[in-house]
């Protein structure tokens, strides 16, 4: 079975400070993909990457990194200089890629992002 | 531009009654949609695959006979609450899977829909 862990439930930074929201997963699956996805107030998930598990690459885009661990089956997310608007709930997430399931998503229980002045 | 809509957004409905969510892909035909719950302060746990001129397949847990899922074409999915119930008060999110390459596949949310029972 599939489990995704945030371990972090609430994370509260003032602006500018970086943060790191962790992701922990569990899969028997040797090929499966990672995601991570940003969800304000208004409810609508927004995708922010997707990293298949032969690629454990780190990745940067502006000011996210993330740092894909397949050793300790971590892929943690950093935020460089918060900004107010990045306050949101943030879900890690968890693919297989056997087709017979349709791709499902196992969402993480989520770690709420408040950025203060 | 949006690739999933969701109808309506939000929805007040009194206990015992039947309520149905409409779930649009806009841009792309989809054979298989998902349906999502998420609680207060919680995350999303899936509900149901619903899949294109077949039954949907539920998750461990979730009453088929309350959640009806009726996936009649490419571009629509609906997911209606019979009897609804206090507890039935959530929001409701769908989303569309799209083939990137052979299999990859991504998924699209929409906006999603706020159920409240009273």
């Amino acid at each position: 079975a599939q489990k995704v862990t945030q371990a972090q439930t609430e994370i509260s930074v003032v602006e500018k400070e970086d943060v790191t929201l962790d992701c922990v997963y569990e899969t028997r699956d040797t090929t499966y993909y990672l995601f991570w996805y940003k969800q304000p107030p208004s409810g609508e998930l927004v995708f922010l990457i997707r990293r298949n598990s032969f690629d454990e690459q780190n990745e940067i885009s502006g000011r996210y990194s993330w740092n894909f661990q397949k050793s300790t089956s971590s892929f943690n997310f950093t935020i460089t200089a918060s900004q107010v608007v990045d306050s949101a709930e943030y879900f890690c997430a968890l693919s297989e890629l056997n087709t017979g399931t349709a791709s499902k998503l196992t969402f993480g229980t989520g770690t709420r992002l408040q950025v203060t002045l | 531009g949006a690739v999933v809509s969701q109808h309506p957004s939000r929805v007040i409905c009194k206990s015992g009654t039947s309520v149905k969510i409409e779930c649009r892909s806009l841009d792309f035909q989809a054979t298989t949609m998902f349906w999502y719950r998420q609680f207060p302060k919680q995350s999303l746990m899936l509900m149901a695959t619903s899949n294109e001129g077949s039954k949907a397949t539920y998750e461990q847990g979730v009453e088929k006979d309350k959640f009806l899922i009726n996936h009649a074409s490419l571009t629509l999915s609906t997911l209606t609450v019979t009897s609804a119930h206090p507890e039935d008060s959530s929001f409701y999110i769908c989303s569309v899977r799209l083939a990137r390459q052979l299999s990859i596949y991504e998924q699209y949310f929409g906006p999603g829909t706020r159920l409240t029972v009273t």
